[in-house]
């Protein structure tokens, strides 16, 4: 199975700061990663695939890019909307596999 | 507009089983498969599997095997999930989402297993 690691589990952050989420892979993923937001009580929202391609619909603030088995998830100018949950997930091969998650708290 | 509508929350007692259903409205159902998704109360997203409509084709996470049975009717459009011997350890939010990247989910059925 491919691990994926997700770093920080939380992070604090003000309105308007660039934050980065970190996944790695347990293995080369061909660009195969995508990132989700989830809101308390709400299913997750996709905002990325293949790695750095934007949901239709996805604010520009959010980018993702790859380097290896390293994956990071950038929001530029945190809106209040955006504060959440992210997770990574692997679409490479099966199992499919998440990331632990990040919560972006309100400092 | 492209939608999952999921069946309503269940209350099971141990060692019983249950069968989410999840509709699909807007896309040609056939064309995408859907994965079915699980998570815990306070904890984090696992996927149990996925099924492609048009062939009836699956693939389950190890730890479901023998326990979860996938099915869809092409003629409803519908998905269903099936786990059966649940236990306190299945309490769960689950979700049909679609395609491998899950670009649309259902809202969630959340299953209780209690005695």
């Amino acid at each position: 199975d491919i691990q994926m690691t997700q770093s920080p589990s939380t992070l604090s952050a003000s309105v308007g700061d660039s934050v980065t989420i970190t996944c790695r892979a347990s293995q080369l993923l061909n660009s195969w990663l995508a990132w989700y937001q989830q809101k308390p009580g709400k299913a997750p929202k996709l905002l990325i695939y293949q790695a750095s391609t934007l949901e239709s619909g996805v604010p520009s603030r959010f980018s993702g890019s790859a380097s290896g088995t390293e994956f990071t998830l950038t929001i530029s100018s945190l809106r209040p909307d955006d504060f959440a949950t992210y997770y990574c997930q692997q679409y490479h091969s099966p199992p499919l596999t998440f990331g632990g998650g990040t919560k972006v708290e309100i400092k | 507009q492209v939608h999952l509508v999921q069946s309503g929350a269940e209350v099971k007692k141990p060692g019983a089983s249950v069968k989410v259903s999840c509709k699909a409205s807007g896309y040609t159902f056939s064309n995408y498969g859907i994965n079915w998704l699980r998570q815990a109360p306070g904890q984090g997203l696992e996927w149990m599997g996925w099924i492609y409509p048009d062939s009836g084709n699956t693939n389950f996470a190890q730890k479901f095997q023998g326990r979860v049975t996938m099915t869809t009717d092409t003629s409803t459009s519908t998905a269903y999930m099936e786990l059966r011997s649940l236990t306190s350890d299945d309490t769960a939010v689950y979700y049909c989402a679609r395609n491998r990247a899950f670009d649309i989910w259902g809202q969630g059925t959340m299953v209780t297993v209690s005695s």
